[in-house]
């Protein structure tokens, strides 16, 4: 199984101000590796895969980047409803496996 | 616009069975191959099972497996996920999705563009 870690478990920010999240994988998933936003109640929402598409309708404050088994999602300038927590995805392999998740915080 | 609505969830004993449901409407649903994901209380996503767009193909995750068993019906846009021999480690929201790409452009494994909205199954006695 591919394990997926995900750096750091919180991140305490302000809004305006850039987050840098890291997603570690135990092998190389190549470059099948999906990012995920989830808010409290909800259902996860897909904003990157292929490790750096963006999702129809995701802004471009979010991008992707990384291959092989270091992968970051950045967020250019955090809004305030970019508060959340955040998952990476491989999907090389089976099973299918996800991050533990970081989360996003106002500081 | 394409969606996925989750059913079936409850309080079941150990040992007890449940049958989880997911209807989609707004896409061609033979296209895609579809997936159920769960997450425990306070916890992260775990993907339970996947199935490839005609049913031939079907992968589960250890700890389900032997267990618990995804289907789908194509004439009625359908997904189950039939679990048996419950344990209290399966209490979670479970949810169906679906690929992002279509089968002519990926195999089983993708990522998930649509997710339901979740059924909660708790297995207490």
């Amino acid at each position: 199984e591919v394990v997926m870690t995900q750096s750091p478990a919180t991140l305490s920010l302000s809004p305006g101000e850039r987050a840098t999240l890291s997603c570690r994988a135990s092998q190389s998933v190549t470059s099948t590796l999906a990012w995920y936003q989830q808010k409290p109640g909800q259902a996860p929402k897909l904003l990157i895969y292929g490790a750096s598409t963006r999702a129809t309708g995701i802004p471009a404050r979010f991008s992707g980047s990384g291959s092989g088994t270091e992968f970051t999602l950045t967020i250019s300038s955090l809004q305030s409803e970019d508060f959340a927590v955040y998952y990476c995805q491989q999907y090389n392999n089976w099973p299918l496996t996800f991050g533990g998740g970081t989360k996003v915080e106002i500081k | 616009e394409a969606q996925m609505v989750d059913s079936g969830g409850g309080l079941v004993q150990p040992g007890g069975s449940l049958r989880l449901s997911c209807a989609a409407s707004e896409f061609t649903f033979d296209d895609y191959a579809l997936h159920w994901v769960r997450q425990g209380p306070g916890k992260g996503l775990e993907w339970v099972a996947g199935v490839n767009w005609n049913g031939d193909f079907k992968g589960y995750a250890d700890s389900v497996r032997g267990r618990f068993t995804i289907s789908r019906d194509n004439a009625k846009n359908s997904l189950s996920l039939q679990m048996n021999s419950l344990r209290t480690e399966d209490t979670a929201l479970y949810y169906c999705a679906k690929n992002i790409l279509t089968r002519h452009a990926s195999g089983t494994k993708d990522a998930f563009d649509i997710w339901g909205q979740g059924t909660l199954v708790t297995v207490s006695s």
